[in-house]
């Protein structure tokens, strides 16, 4: 079956443009996970849903960082008014149930801000 | 605070030779202790996972990672590494609030 899938896979904005990263997790998965990966770095936990409830948005760096997954399936996260400083990998991830099953990975979106 | 250290940047070894890459962490419970591996491209692929029971955890790949709590680590292993193991190797901790917290990472360079 199919994997976690994000896109687009590589994304180029200028400063203070918005920008919308999506994914698509693995069907019926209830638990999708956000991550920030810096270059160079381990990734970092931006956001937590469990359906389409957002249980956990403690890792967001700024209020213009919001995601969201109405239909409790795909997420999109979004970013306003992008900074340099948001060039990063953006993964998605996916599980079963809780937090604790082990996480299926996408592919990432590479964000570089100009 | 809980944070998971892999004190070695990169790692060179040659095709068919051992291989262990580091990783201690800092928590104050049992922890759920995690290795990932991340290919050019790819996303993270889950290796092994420690939760609880048996200290030595085979993973997929040939690998296997010993949680030693007396040392706080949780070393990763494999006898004989194959040129496709080339990639960047995470170790990470759950917390207490459900969150995993990843390390650096550790890159492994292949030698033929």
């Amino acid at each position: 079956g199919a994997g976690v899938s994000q896109s687009p896979r590589y994304k180029v904005a200028k400063r203070g443009q918005d920008v919308a990263l999506r994914c698509d997790p693995i069907s019926g998965h209830v638990s999708l996970f956000w991550y920030q990966q810096a270059l160079g770095q381990g990734p970092e936990f931006l956001t937590y849903f469990q359906n389409e409830a957002q249980l956990d948005k403690s890792g967001l760096p700024s209020d213009r960082f919001f995601a969201e997954r109405p239909e409790g399936s795909v997420s999109t996260l979004k970013i306003q008014r992008t900074q340099q400083e948001d060039s990063a990998v953006y993964l998605c991830a996916s599980s079963p149930l809780g937090r604790t099953d082990t996480q299926y990975f996408g592919p990432g979106t590479r964000l570089t801000v100009l | 605070a809980q944070s998971v250290t892999q004190p070695d940047i990169h790692i060179t070894v040659s095709e068919g030779a051992s291989l262990e890459l580091r990783c201690n962490y800092s928590y104050g419970a049992t922890p759920y202790l995690f290795w990932y591996v991340q290919s050019p491209g790819q996303g993270l692929q889950l290796l092994l996972k420690y939760f609880s029971g048996d200290t030595l955890v085979q993973g997929i790949k040939g690998f296997e990672a010993e949680f030693k709590r007396s040392q706080s680590s949780f070393n990763l292993r494999k006898p004989s590494v194959h040129w496709s193991d080339a990639a960047e190797y995470f170790c990470a901790v759950e917390t207490r609030d459900d969150k995993i917290i990843f390390g650096k990472g550790t890159r492994l360079h292949i030698l033929p």
